[in-house]
């Protein structure tokens, strides 16, 4: 197994732009996660998946922010009219669910995707 | 939101020494622990995955221990090693999500 894995790596866009980014988990995670790290900060929870259920989703996640995970494996992340304020690392995670929650569960993180907005 | 504080934010230390770094986090609501390092350019490494007060959880040179009734957890570094230099995130579970940490910064001085 490869691991998680993320594209692309880097993103550069301008301010108005739709993005999107793709996360390919560890073939058997049934867990998927979407997280959003800016300097300085540790990774901000955005939402998660078990199989292709979008279970969580952060309160704090504008309605410009979407996922999906069509066929409970790759997921996409769209950020739609993109500000300079989503500039950050997109992290990805997935883990294989032991309990309900997820509270135990080890997460495999990918590279991340770099997103520079201008 | 839950408040998740990590000290110090960065420390430097000579090859040898060994050191200890706190992660503090509200006791209600709480479920897990999980400790990751993140080196540069790599990905976050899951460490230690701790539920129960005074846990203790040990890898190689690492160690970590948990009190959940008063918040915290300290992780452990024995004899620091060059390698050893990365970004050590927690992140407690509240039963519906993670909350990470900034973060503390090691750099290990060979």
């Amino acid at each position: 197994d490869t691991g998680v894995s993320q594209d692309p790596r880097h993103k550069i866009t301008k301010r108005g732009q739709n993005v999107t980014f793709r996360c390919d988990p560890i073939s058997e995670h049934n867990r998927l996660y979407w997280y959003r790290q800016t300097l300085g900060q540790g990774p901000e929870f955005l939402t998660y998946f078990q199989n292709e259920a979008q279970l969580e989703k952060s309160r704090l996640l504008s309605d410009r922010f979407s996922a999906e995970r069509p066929k409970g494996s790759f997921s996409t992340l769209e950020i739609q009219r993109t500000e300079q304020g989503d500039s950050a690392m997109y992290l990805c995670a997935s883990s294989l669910a032991q309990l309900a929650g997820g509270s135990t569960d080890t997460q495999y993180f990918g590279p991340g995707t770099r997103l520079t907005v201008l | 939101i839950l408040n998740v504080e990590q000290s110090p934010q960065s420390l430097h230390v000579q090859e040898g020494d060994s050191t200890n770094f706190t992660c503090s986090f509200p006791s209600s609501n709480f479920y897990a622990l999980h400790w990751y390092r993140w080196e540069t350019a790599k990905s976050p490494e899951a460490l230690f995955v701790m539920t129960l007060n005074g846990d203790e959880k040990k890898k190689g040179r690492i160690s970590a221990t948990l009190n959940t009734k008063e918040g915290y957890s300290y992780l452990y570094i024995k004899g620091s090693q060059p390698e050893d230099s990365a970004t050590y995130l927690c992140a407690p579970h509240t039963g519906n999500q993670f909350y990470f940490g900034t973060g503390t910064s090691l750099t290990v001085i060979p």
